[in-house]
């Protein structure tokens, strides 16, 4: 079974732009939530998504959104791009959401 | 608010010592526990997980956590440690919202 993935891998982008993020879920896995992981702050719960409605949110503002297609695949925004937004995103798929998580590699995003 | 805390931040071993890396949940009722760890330069992986049922539950690797419910405990143990488990582990727990809350992690440095 192929895992999660995430494209994609690095990213570069400067204050103000906008940035897409996609991920592949685990085939037959209809979960999908994202994470930013910087060394500060550790972990942190952006969104999830299940058969396309979002089911949970994080504390972060609104530049931030996602969405999630009919085929579980999702991508996450991040619009006005800050310094601070510079972080590894994870995205993890999952049967239902309170069943065991699987990680992608993540999307290396710097800000400058 | 819902919390997971790690104890140790960074633990230094050496190969063959004995490992116990601290968890805690500050919410009561039924919790859905994990421990992941990330390899350098690798994603995140699950390396063992508690729902329900024995409180001593084993993983991969030889790596095992018991669930101590009283104590809102959740620690992870493994008798005699290897270079190959230098990495950096996370405690996670899904709280009442379904959220996945992740603790600070603790990096793990064995030495050879």
């Amino acid at each position: 079974k192929a895992g999660v993935t995430q494209t994609p891998r690095y990213l570069i982008k400067t204050r103000g732009q906008q940035v897409t993020l996609s991920c592949s879920p685990i085939s037959g896995h209809r979960s999908v939530s994202w994470y930013q992981q910087t060394p500060g702050q550790g972990l942190q719960f952006l969104f999830e998504y299940f058969s396309e409605t979002q089911r949970n949110k994080g504390n972060f503002p609104g530049r931030f959104s996602g969405r999630q297609f009919s085929n579980s695949r999702s991508e996450m925004n991040v619009s006005t791009l800050e310094l601070g937004d510079s972080a590894l995103y994870l995205c993890a798929s999952s049967f239902d959401g309170n069943y065991e998580q699987y990680f992608g590699p993540g999307t290396r995003l710097t800000v400058t | 608010a819902q919390s997971v805390s790690q104890h140790n931040h960074h633990v230094i071993l050496s190969e063959a010592a004995s490992l116990e890396l601290g968890c805690n949940y500050s919410y009561g009722g039924t919790v859905n526990l994990f421990w992941y760890v990330q390899y350098p330069g690798q994603h995140l992986q699950l390396l063992l997980k508690y729902f329900s049922g024995d409180p001593l539950v084993k993983g991969i690797k030889g790596f095992e956590a018991e669930f101590i419910k009283s104590k809102f405990s959740f620690n992870l143990r493994k008798p005699s440690v290897q270079w190959s488990d230098t990495a950096e582990y996370f405690c996670a727990a899904y709280n009442q919202g379904g959220k996945l809350i992740f603790g600070q992690g603790t990096e793990l440095s064995v030495k050879p």
